[in-house]
């Protein structure tokens, strides 16, 4: 099995910028989920979907965020305009009803933002 | 509500002696637990779960946990560490839902 798929896996990019993070969960699992990870606040969780259908986005942090999950195979993480405090590891991951609620994260995607 | 608590932000051990990494949790249900590890630059790998079966789990790497309700405890432990154990590992618990919490981390140094 593939894994969980992330990309950009680096990017760095200016203040204000619109930044679009991409996930491929592991085919067959229902749930996918978004978290971030920063030094001073741990690892986060921004918000998940289960069978496409956003369930729970109280973690994401303001309205800069925004998340889509248009089918079963791929999601975006969009931050539109980014800021320097938004720069942190986004990692994706996903799970099925039957996993017994483990969780595979993907490689992460490194965000950094001037 | 749930929570977790790893006891040590870091745990520094020479190669071959024995790794403790302790853990306690807060759950108003039945909890499942977890470990992952996280390598530098890398995601998060699952080591090991518990989902209500025997108490003493066994992971990859020689890695295993013993879930101890009376203590709401979960420690993680190796009898000889290696130098590719140098990572940070993570403590997490779900209520049975998908919604996990996470511990703060526990960094490993292997030294040789």
């Amino acid at each position: 099995d593939a894994g969980v798929i992330q990309s950009p896996r680096h990017e760095v990019t200016e203040m204000g910028q619109e930044v679009t993070l991409r996930c491929k969960p592991i085919s067959g699992h229902d749930y996918l989920f978004w978290y971030r990870q920063t030094m001073m606040r741990g690892l986060e969780l921004l918000i998940y979907f289960n069978n496409n259908v956003p369930i729970d986005d109280s973690g994401m942090p303001e309205d800069r965020f925004s998340a889509k999950m248009p089918n079963a195979s791929f999601s975006t993480l969009k931050i539109q305009p980014s800021e320097p405090r938004d720069s942190a590891v986004y990692f994706c991951a996903s799970s099925w009803v039957g996993g017994g609620n483990t969780i595979y994260f993907g490689e992460g995607s490194w965000l950094t933002v001037v | 509500a749930q929570s977790v608590t790893q006891l040590d932000s870091h745990v520094s051990v020479s190669e071959g002696t024995p790794v403790l990494l302790r853990c306690n949790y807060s759950s108003s249900y039945s909890p499942s637990l977890f470990w992952y590890v996280q390598h530098p630059n890398k995601g998060l790998q699952l080591l090991l779960k518990y989902t209500s079966a025997a108490t003493l789990v066994k992971g990859i790497n020689g890695f295993e946990a013993e879930f101890k309700k009376s203590e709401t405890s979960f420690h993680l432990t190796k009898p000889s560490a290696h130098m590719s154990d140098a990572a940070e590992y993570f403590c997490v618990v779900s209520d049975g839902s998908n919604k996990l919490t996470f511990g703060g981390g526990t960094r490993v140094l292997v030294k040789p």
